[in-house]
């Protein structure tokens, strides 16, 4: 079974640029989660999406938006780049959102480096 | 205002010995905890997990420890071995009402062959 993919793996763009970063979740799974990481930190949580409805929202600012299609994939859009959005993003999946026990599985990430 | 801490930025540990990884967090609404490791590149991979309602869970070499009332959790890791060489992450969940994981800075591990 094909895990979490994210595309594409690394991304230069420009401040001021827009971004968009893709994610297709585990086979079955129906939540999706997105998290930017900067070095030496921690994933911090952006978005929480599941059945196309977004359940939960991190402390970003509305440049940062995400949605969920049909099929559960997921989008996260970034506007007007800032080079403090240089980051690892990371998508999680998982089989619900709200259930008790559910671990999230990871995509090997977006290297995002805004220039 | 961090809410979930790992004090120790790094730890060496020689191969076959035990590696113990710990974690502090201060919201005493989190009810759900869990381990991920991460290679450089990759992204993080679940190990372990545990919930408030349990104060150990074991899976192979891998056991983890919750103590709620010192709000401390711990990974143990016996016995250690180089592939075991990563950054260890610990997370919590359940405080908001939604399910997202609230992470740890991070525990560099190198196992010394």
């Amino acid at each position: 079974d094909a895990g979490v993919t994210q595309s594409p793996t690394h991304l230069i763009k420009t401040r001021g640029q827009h971004v968009t970063l893709r994610c297709s979740p585990i086979s079955g799974h129906k939540s999706v989660s997105w998290y930017q990481q900067v070095l030496g930190q921690g994933p911090q949580f952006i978005f929480q999406y599941y059945e196309k409805e977004e359940r939960g929202r991190g402390n970003f600012p509305d440049r940062f938006s995400a949605r969920q299609f049909p099929n559960y994939s997921s989008e996260l859009n970034v506007n007007a780049l800032l080079l403090g959005d240089s980051a690892l993003y990371l998508c999680a999946s998982s089989l619900v959102w709200n259930g008790m026990n559910t671990e999230a599985f990871f995509g090997q990430g977006t290297r995002l480096t805004v220039v | 205002d961090q809410q979930v801490k790992q004090n120790s930025p790094s730890l060496s540990v020689q191969e076959g010995r035990i590696s113990i990884l710990n974690c502090d967090y201060t919201n005493s609404m989190f009810d759900y905890f869990l381990w991920y490791k991460k290679y450089p590149a990759e992204g993080p991979t679940f190990l372990i997990s545990i919930s408030s309602i349990k104060d150990k869970n074991e899976d192979g070499r891998f056991t983890v420890f919750l103590n709620k009332s010192a709000k401390h959790l711990s990974l143990h890791i016996v016995p250690s071995q180089p592939g075991d060489s990563a950054v260890y992450f610990c997370a919590a969940s359940g405080a908001s009402g939604t399910y997202k994981y609230i992470f740890g800075t991070g525990t560099r591990l190198k196992v010394l062959a």
